[in-house]
């Protein structure tokens, strides 16, 4: 069984750097074509790609927000962590972490976390 | 970049009824789109992939068509359960989502 929860601050003040933590279980970065992603939805508005690790390690970014994103993993400890600098109101949102799977072209959001919401407000 | 439009914004359908939602990629993404369902309070869920292919467990009444630039997500006749929020999908790019809400 496939579980991803995410983890850290509810509330950020602005210019802060926002650091959150997904664990994940029933599945391991060991297997070829595994990839965790960021995605976030603002209250009441649509979900926004934030960022994708992969199981080579390799990273990939909105492009509107690279500048300030970060994306890593600990394969040893089934965690994925995204730190994201310079926080703003604007990006009071949902931030979910989402498990994805490449096989040839195919890759759709299969198993996402509960989302966890953070507010940037000081 | 690839932008997916959404249409119609709200659609207000009854219980039995059939529900037409559209996608329109602004370049060609072949048959690689996905469909999400999102209810109030949860996370989204995927329904369709690869325009046609349902996940585990979603039920018959949901189908997938279109290729190219053009899908459909057709809900053949509505539950109650089925009112929601749902997204298309390629790739990082999601769509801007289509509320389905009763009549």
């Amino acid at each position: 069984q496939v579980t991803l929860r995410e983890s850290g601050p509810a509330l950020v003040k602005p210019t802060q750097t926002l650091t959150l933590t997904c664990t994940f279980s029933g599945f391991s970065f060991t297997t070829p074509g595994m990839c965790v992603s960021w995605i976030r939805q603002p209250p009441g508005k649509a979900l926004e790609w934030l960022a994708l690790i992969d199981w080579e390690d390799d990273k990939y970014y909105s492009t509107s927000l690279k500048t300030r994103l970060s994306i890593s993993k600990d394969t040893s400890k089934n965690q994925v962590v995204l730190t994201m600098t310079d926080m703003d109101s604007v990006d009071t949102a949902t931030y979910y972490c989402v498990r994805s799977q490449i096989t040839g072209s195919t890759e759709f959001f299969d198993h996402w976390g509960q989302g966890t919401l953070v507010t940037v407000s000081s | 970049e690839i932008v997916l439009t959404q249409s119609p914004a709200t659609l207000s359908l009854s219980p039995g009824e059939r529900a037409t939602l559209s996608c329109r990629a602004s370049q060609s993404v072949s048959k690689y789109l996905a469909w999400y369902q999102q209810k109030p309070g949860q996370a989204p869920k995927v329904l369709i992939y690869d325009t046609i292919n349902r996940a585990t467990g979603i039920p018959v009444r949901f189908s997938g068509s279109g290729s190219g630039t053009d899908f459909t997500l057709t809900i053949s006749s509505l539950e109650p359960e089925d009112f929601a929020v749902y997204y298309c999908q390629h790739r990082s790019t999601f769509g801007q989502g289509t509320r389905l809400e009763i009549k």
